[in-house]
């Protein structure tokens, strides 16, 4: 089973600065990882998969294999960015949450 | 993106008594599930449902908890005798038709165990 660690539970940004959000996973082989978000007050929201290797709402994550890392990153932060993110890989059709890390964009 | 709605938002309940969750998917998906958040605790899996019978679940689903899409729509999940410790956010979800391990979440029902 995959298993994923998100060292920071906090972290608190400038808006405008560059912001990186911790995940290590625990898996050998080829890894399916996920970052969902979750605003204030609403539903988990998927914000990116590694396979589509998209750009949404301005954050990137690169699987990196030989650090086994799926940092979420974003160069400028904004106010909006403030929420919880979640690392998550599925398991047998499951997901597999991290602790998560609550990001706070301050002006 | 599929909508899941899920009702009621807050249920407010006395230790003991019964609730059930519901979840109302828009379109019809194959697997279903349930997780569920303490505060300021991380999201957890409760239960996976496909087929109409429980494909997995975690130890946290013991036998206080039920699963069942009594209508072929709605999902619901059942606390038998609600304890303190089970008051969290519910979560529903549902798998992306064209690709299973893209899951998609309602919007929660907060569960208030007095």
């Amino acid at each position: 089973a995959q298993r994923v660690t998100q060292p920071e539970k906090l972290l608190s940004v400038f808006k405008g600065a560059p912001v990186e959000l911790k995940c290590n996973y625990s898996y050998s082989g080829s890894p399916e990882l996920f970052w969902y978000v979750q605003y204030s007050r609403q539903r988990l929201q998927l914000l990116l998969r590694h396979i589509s290797r998209e750009s949404i709402k301005g954050f990137t994550a690169d699987l990196n294999k030989g650090e086994t890392s799926f940092h979420l990153k974003k160069p400028f932060a904004q106010e909006e960015d403030s929420a919880m993110y979640y690392c998550a890989p599925p398991n047998d059709y499951k997901l597999s949450f991290g602790a998560g890390t609550t990001v706070t964009v301050r002006a | 993106e599929p909508e899941v709605t899920q009702t009621p938002s807050h249920q407010v309940t006395q230790m003991g008594q019964e609730v059930i969750l519901r979840c109302v998917p828009i379109s019809n998906h194959l697997y279903f599930y349930w997780y569920r958040q303490i505060l300021g605790q991380k999201v957890e899996f409760l239960v996976s449902f496909y087929n109409n019978e429980i494909s997995e679940k975690s130890e946290i689903f013991d036998d206080q908890f039920s699963v069942e899409r009594p209508d072929g729509s709605n999902f619901t999940l059942k606390i038998r005798s609600t304890k303190l410790e089970d008051s969290a956010m519910y979560f529903c979800a549902i798998n992306d038709r064209e690709n299973t391990d893209t899951q998609y979440f309602g919007p929660g029902t907060r569960l208030t165990v007095l």
